[in-house]
Formats: C-alpha cells, sequence, structure tokens
C-alpha cells in the first residue's frame, strides 16, 4: 500500500513569489495533518483536518497561508507571498484520527532566495 | 501546552555502542511517539508507547508514566542508526514534538 504522497519534493523559488504543495494521504485515512519543520526543530502543526473541515488552524498564518481539502481526500497547501522566512521542510500525515498512529510523507524542502 | 524535552540534542558515538536518547513532558498524555527522521527524508514512526516497554530488533522504548519520561535505546549501535530521533506526544489537542537528537553512528 502506498504511504502518504507528497510533491514536489524541493522547490527553490524567490520571495514574494506564490508556491503550492501537494498532499495524498494513505486511503481511508480521514484525518490529514501539515507541519512545518524549521532546521535542527520538531515538526510544528499548521493545520488540521478531518475530511473536509479544518478542525485546527490556529497556527496557520492566515495573512498569507491558505490550505484546503475540498473533497476530503488530497490536500493542497498555498504560500502567497512566500517570505524568507518561510524556508523549510513542508510535511503531510494522516491518520485514521483520534489518537492513532500518524503517517508522514517524504516533505517537501522549499527555499526561498 | 506540553513542554517535550529531548536530551542529548547531538550524539555521535562509535559503531557497537549502546545509545540511550531521552525525552521527558510537562503534561499527561494518552500516547508516546519515536520518530526517525533521515536526512532529506520523511519521517518513520518507530514506536508508539502508553506503558511499560517495546522491543523492536535492537531499539527499545521504555516510558514511565509516573515520572513524564521516556526512553529510546540503540543496542549494537549501526552507522545506518544515523538520523535525527524525535519524540512527539499525543494529548487532548493534538501531537507535541520535541526537537530531535541527532545521531552520527561512526564505523
Amino acid at each position: 500500500e502506498a504511504g502518504v504522497v507528497q510533491s514536489p519534493r524541493y522547490k527553490i523559488i524567490e520571495k514574494k513569489q506564490p508556491v503550492a504543495f501537494w498532499c495524498n494521504p494513505i486511503s481511508g485515512h480521514n484525518t490529514l495533518y501539515w507541519y512545518l519543520q524549521n532546521l535542527g526543530q520538531g515538526p510544528e502543526l499548521l493545520i488540521r483536518y478531518e475530511n473536509e473541515e479544518a478542525v485546527d488552524d490556529s497556527q496557520l498564518p492566515k495573512d498569507r497561508f491558505s490550505a484546503e481539502r475540498l473533497k476530503g481526500v488530497d490536500s493542497t497547501l498555498k504560500i502567497q507571498p512566500a517570505e524568507l522566512g518561510d524556508s523549510a521542510v513542508y510535511l503531510c500525515a494522516s491518520s485514521l484520527g483520534g489518537y492513532n498512529e500518524q503517517f508522514f510523507g517524504p516533505g517537501t524542502r522549499l527555499t526561498v532566495l | 501546552k506540553n513542554e517535550v524535552e529531548q536530551s542529548p540534542q547531538n550524539l555521535t558515538a562509535q559503531e557497537g555502542e549502546f545509545i540511550t536518547i531521552n525525552c521527558s513532558y510537562s503534561v499527561g498524555i494518552s500516547a508516546l511517539h519515536w520518530l526517525q527522521q533521515h536526512p532529506g527524508g520523511g519521517i518513520v514512526s518507530l514506536f508508539m508507547l502508553s506503558s511499560g516497554k517495546k522491543k523492536h530488533g535492537r531499539l527499545i522504548a521504555t516510558i514511565n508514566i509516573q515520572e513524564k519520561h521516556s526512553s529510546l535505546h540503540i543496542t549494537a549501535s549501526h552507522p545506518r542508526d544515523s538520523a535525527v530521533y524525535i519524540c512527539a506526544v499525543s494529548f487532548a489537542d493534538g501531537l507535541t514534538f520535541g526537537k530531535g537528537t541527532h545521531l552520527i553512528i561512526q564505523p
């Protein structure tokens, strides 16, 4: 069975440009997470979806970040415009919800120049 | 908010050594996870435990709920064990992660 799929794996953009990341969770996993991981730090939650509903987006910088999970399966995370400080790894994870184990994708490494 | 502290932050050891990584947290939890992250790679779950001890191959994880402390041990360490090991705790608001321990095993 395929794991969590993310694309692209790497992205380099100039500041003020828009960027989007895509995540395909494990089939049947209704809960989807987007995390941000800075170098040398643990992941930090940006947003959590239960099916198509964003149930926790308190840590998402809404002035420039947006996310959607229209059909409750794939999800897209967007940054517009990107800033230098957005350089990080963006991780997607999925689970069956509750306290079930989360499965992580390979991440997208974003570099903003 | 749950605080998760890991130690050491960095650890370099020789092949074959017994490795211990520690994790402590501040608030009661439902489960604790040990995760492994290789350079440029995603995160892989090693253990999820809520009490006692679990063993998988050369890896052993223990948790003491009363002391709010967990340890990850690696026996007969090997260069392929080189990675970042992350402790994460589950509680009401989701997962909170430690900063990770960067382990390097030299041949």
